[in-house]
């Protein structure tokens, strides 16, 4: 999985605690993102970070927050949990890559799979 | 925010058949586009990226095109084997150092 660990890889909340999702990285890769993946509806992004403290919203940021203190990890935190946050999390990450183009192939975690009761 | 469409949702084939689906994306301010292989309780897989119109790439069975100027590309499997079975992804994006745009998948299952 490329060095990328996500902790914890499972669990079950309550509504209205809060959470916090780890991504750690030794590939020391610029950037990382954060997803969430839902029947229906695939991979959406949440946030992510083109470097320490550096971060922006994606298409599904509320509800959420990030940090990234340190280039390695990336977390996520949920403030108060809710139902309609059970999911699938995936972390990314991705360094940009010159060859035809400036792209950022990303690569992934295994995921965290979080319950909300 | 790009809107990124796949198609089929979801596609069964026989093993030895050969198949194709198709990502559409905008081609205004279109920088790079994105396959991924997903298998069920795995994470996403790097298949291919490719930026230039006309770009064709290809890794054993599968292959790929671009078209940018009419923003699509196509994935193909040549003789499908059950091990093929996944879900595929693609993804775009606009602009260099950003986040991808993932399209909601093609479901392939291959019966052998």
């Amino acid at each position: 999985d490329a060095g990328i660990t996500q902790s914890p890889r499972h669990k079950v909340t309550e509504t209205g605690t809060p959470v916090t999702l780890r991504c750690h990285q030794t590939e020391n890769h610029r950037y990382m993102y954060w997803y969430r993946q839902d029947p229906g509806h695939g991979l959406r992004l949440i946030h992510y970070s083109y470097g320490v403290k550096d971060t922006d919203k994606g298409e599904v940021s509320d509800g959420y927050s990030v940090s990234r203190s340190k280039t390695e990890d990336f977390l996520l935190t949920l403030e108060s949990a809710t139902s309609s946050q059970t999911s699938v999390y995936f972390c990314a990450i991705s360094e940009q890559v010159r060859g035809g183009g400036v792209y950022n192939e990303q690569f992934f975690g295994p995921g965290t799979r979080l319950t909300v009761l | 925010i790009l809107n990124v469409e796949q198609s089929p949702q979801s596609l069964h084939v026989q093993e030895g058949d050969s198949t194709n689906f198709t990502c559409s994306f905008p081609s205004s301010n279109f920088y790079a586009l994105h396959w991924y292989r997903w298998e069920t309780a795995k994470s996403p897989e790097a298949l291919f990226v490719m930026t230039l119109n006309g770009d064709e790439k290809k890794k054993g069975r599968i292959s790929a095109t671009l078209n940018t100027k009419e923003g699509y590309s196509y994935l193909y499997i040549k003789g499908s084997q059950p091990e093929d079975s996944a879900t595929y992804l693609c993804a775009s994006s606009n602009q260099a150092g950003t986040a991808l745009i993932f399209g909601k998948g093609t479901t392939l299952s291959v019966s052998s």
